[in-house]
């Protein structure tokens, strides 16, 4: 099956640096890729997705880029605030059959004022 | 409109009880999975619903878990004899495609704690 492996497990960056973090998947089949944001006791909620038919994709502060030869996504956020100090988790999917989520250890993010 | 709900929100069970988890999808969608998450980890995949049907249960970690949808809205996640291991946060997600690649929204989760 999927197996998704995600670095770094924490990171702490100063408010307005970037923050990066990387993801590997295993399964050469899989051809969606989201990244959700966790606030400690809340739900995950989608933050941007990318399919397997581009290899960048950007809204706003946020940019997500796919290597499918490498199979390897990353989540780029910039100009940082404190507000986006959470846990982050990217996942795979395969699409088919009911497209569920292989994901992440999950990184911690912690922008300081 | 409402996202998706669960509950009960928290739950404290000894060790040996039955538990029932609930999860109101949002309406209208098709798609309704449920994922467990152990402490500082990622959620795991636990079951897959197509309307009625649940069409993937590889994720459940033994028999005695058991997931049911009987009329293709909500749903129950029942644990059997639960172990301690079985603490964790179960997350209810729901999508609104069938077999395209589309957003699953999460619930808020349940808090399962066996003591």
């Amino acid at each position: 099956g999927e197996n998704v492996e995600q670095h770094p497990s924490t990171l702490s960056v100063q408010e307005g640096d970037s923050a990066v973090i990387k993801c590997t998947y295993s399964d050469s089949a899989s051809n969606y890729f989201p990244w959700y944001k966790q606030e400690l006791g809340k739900r995950p909620q989608l933050i941007i997705d990318i399919r397997s038919n581009v290899g960048e994709k950007k809204d706003q502060r946020i940019a997500v880029t796919l290597n499918k030869t490498a199979k390897h996504f990353s989540l780029h956020i910039t100009e940082t605030q404190p507000e986006d100090s959470a846990v982050y988790f990217c996942a795979a999917s395969r699409g088919a059959a009911g497209n569920k989520l292989t994901f992440g250890g999950g990184t911690r993010v912690l922008v300081k004022p | 409109g409402a996202g998706v709900s669960q509950s009960p929100r928290y739950k404290v069970a000894k060790r040996g009880q039955d538990v029932a988890l609930r999860c109101d999808p949002i309406s209208g969608h098709v798609s309704l999975f449920w994922y467990q998450q152990a402490l500082g980890q990622g959620p795991e995949f636990l079951t897959y619903f197509q309307n009625e049907a649940q069409l993937d249960k590889s994720g459940l970690p033994s028999d005695r878990f058991f997931a049911e949808r009987p009329e293709g809205s909500v749903s129950t996640l029942k644990i059997q004899r639960t172990q301690q291991e079985d603490s964790a946060v179960y997350l209810c997600a729901s999508s609104l495609a069938r077999s395209l690649n589309n957003e699953q929204f999460f619930g808020p989760g349940t808090r399962l704690t066996v003591l």
